[in-house]
């Protein structure tokens, strides 16, 4: 099944913005969007932003969705040491009829 | 609080059949506008969808998968399961149920289970 395309790795700075990216076609990003989540090690994923740029009860403000075309985007400010993660997007693919997930990214703090 | 605990065997020979159970706590399965899903990472991979399931037990599956795989929700509506058949090693994963958000959000997964590990081998 095909997926959106993710970065395998993004590396920024503490307290530095970190803007990580989903592409996709117009069956999916570019039709409904993306959500994001977020993977720390040995633990469940966890919704950030979905509807383009909703966040569920709890998140900071410090995560932002965004999407230009077939392409969604996370951007993450002042980045803490406790961002340090896997970050995921999803989406619903209309020619499928099925989520499809991106292979994710690799968020380190330096 | 809604509540998500995956159960099942962490161990299962190659061509057997797969099966987990997720149980609801902390609100109705039953509540409209949500589904229900099973997702799955394979060591050192991303996360790939399985399925997914209605109250009313309508179900959609990923198509890759469709062939092998059956989901279904009990009469109590306070579990839904997962069968996988025919497992081959690529079936070892890490697996999830979640709430699925449905056709206004995206399709996606706001509350997680911690997740079962099954390895597949004989």
């Amino acid at each position: 099944q095909a997926g959106l395309t993710q970065p395998p790795s993004v590396s920024k700075g503490l307290r530095q913005t970190a803007t990580l990216t989903c592409t996709g076609n117009s069956n999916n990003v570019g039709n409904q969007g993306a959500a994001w989540l977020q993977q720390h090690q040995g633990h469940p994923p966890k919704l950030l932003s979905y509807r383009n740029n909703s966040r569920p009860s709890g998140i900071s403000e410090r995560f932002s969705a965004s999407r230009s075309g077939n392409t969604a985007s996370l951007t993450i400010t002042g980045l803490q040491p406790e961002d340090e993660a896997d970050y995921y997007c999803s989406a619903w693919d209309s020619s499928l009829s099925g989520v499809v997930f991106g292979g994710g990214t690799k968020l380190t703090v330096l | 609080q809604l509540q998500l605990q995956e159960s099942g065997p962490g161990l299962v020979k190659p061509s057997e059949t797969l099966s987990l159970t997720c149980t609801v706590s902390g609100d109705s399965i039953s509540r409209s506008n949500y589904y229900w899903g099973w997702i799955r990472k394979p060591p050192g991979k991303g996360l790939e969808w399985i399925g997914s399931i209605y109250y009313s037990g309508h179900t959609y599956y990923n198509p890759s998968l469709k062939s092998r795989v059956t989901i279904s929700i009990d009469t109590s509506k306070i579990q839904f399961s997962l069968k996988l058949n025919s497992v081959t090693a690529a079936d070892t994963a890490m697996y999830y149920c979640a709430r699925d958000l449905g056709s206004g959000s995206n399709y996606a997964f706001d509350i997680w289970g911690q997740g079962t590990m099954v390895t597949v081998s004989s």
